[in-house]
């Protein structure tokens, strides 16, 4: 089972700064298999990243993913006040079981 | 549009059952596969279970294995998910997810509103 960690718990920042939230695999994943999404409370998650650096449709391009085998990373360049929500990595389509990580939590500082 | 609505959930006491339906629209049904997903109170995402189009290919996370069983009817455009053996730890909001492909990645890219399981007596 891949286990996915996600640091830091809780990130503080203001608007406009720039956020970087980290997921580490336990073991290597390909990247077409890594996705991110943002979940506000209330609200279903929503898919912003897949195949670990591809935008979905609709996602501005200030969210920018990047990484491979163990390490991961999303990036949002200049935070908007809207983006202030929880963020969660997940490996699905390769070895079941479909894991997420525990979510980043970016609150406004 | 793509639409998938949940319905099903509610109170139930420790070892009920209950029933969860994911009525889809705005695509088609028969060539995605499908997913459940779960959002403990407090508690971060937790994948639960996924039927392929065909449901001839089914996994399902340890926690719920041999309590709850994934189902679909192409015909209905409907998921469901039948929960048994109910345990105060499956309380939660559940979401059917649809599974998306994009060349060789994987993802799920459309997502129910939820539906909150309460287990507690």
């Amino acid at each position: 089972e891949i286990v996915l960690t996600q640091s830091p718990g809780t990130l503080s920042l203001s608007p406009g700064e720039r956020a970087t939230l980290s997921c580490r695999a336990s073991q290597s994943v390909s990247s077409s298999y890594l996705a991110w999404y943002q979940q506000k409370p209330g609200q279903a998650p929503r898919l912003l990243i897949y195949g670990g650096s591809s935008r979905a449709t609709g996602i501005p391009d200030r969210f920018s993913g990047s990484g491979s085998g163990t390490d991961f990373t999303l990036t949002i360049s200049r935070l908007e006040p809207e983006d202030f929500a929880v963020y969660c990595c997940q490996q699905y389509g390769s070895s079941p079981p479909y894991s997420f990580g525990q979510g980043t939590k970016l609150e406004i500082k | 549009e793509v639409q998938l609505v949940e319905s099903g959930g509610g109170l139930v006491q420790p070892g009920g059952s209950l029933r969860l339906s994911c009525a889809a629209s705005g695509f088609t049904f028969t060539i995605h596969s499908m997913n459940w997903v779960r959002r403990v109170p407090g508690k971060g995402l937790e994948w639960i279970s996924y039927i392929s189009s065909s449901s001839s290919t089914i996994y399902y996370a340890d926690s719920v294995k041999g309590r709850f069983t994934v189902s679909r009817d192409n015909a209905k455009n409907s998921l469901y998910l039948q929960m048994n053996s109910l345990r105060a730890e499956d309380t939660a909001v559940y979401y059917c997810a649809r599974g998306g492909r994009y060349g060789g990645s994987y993802f799920l890219d459309y997502w129910g509103q939820g539906m909150l399981v309460t287990v507690s007596s």
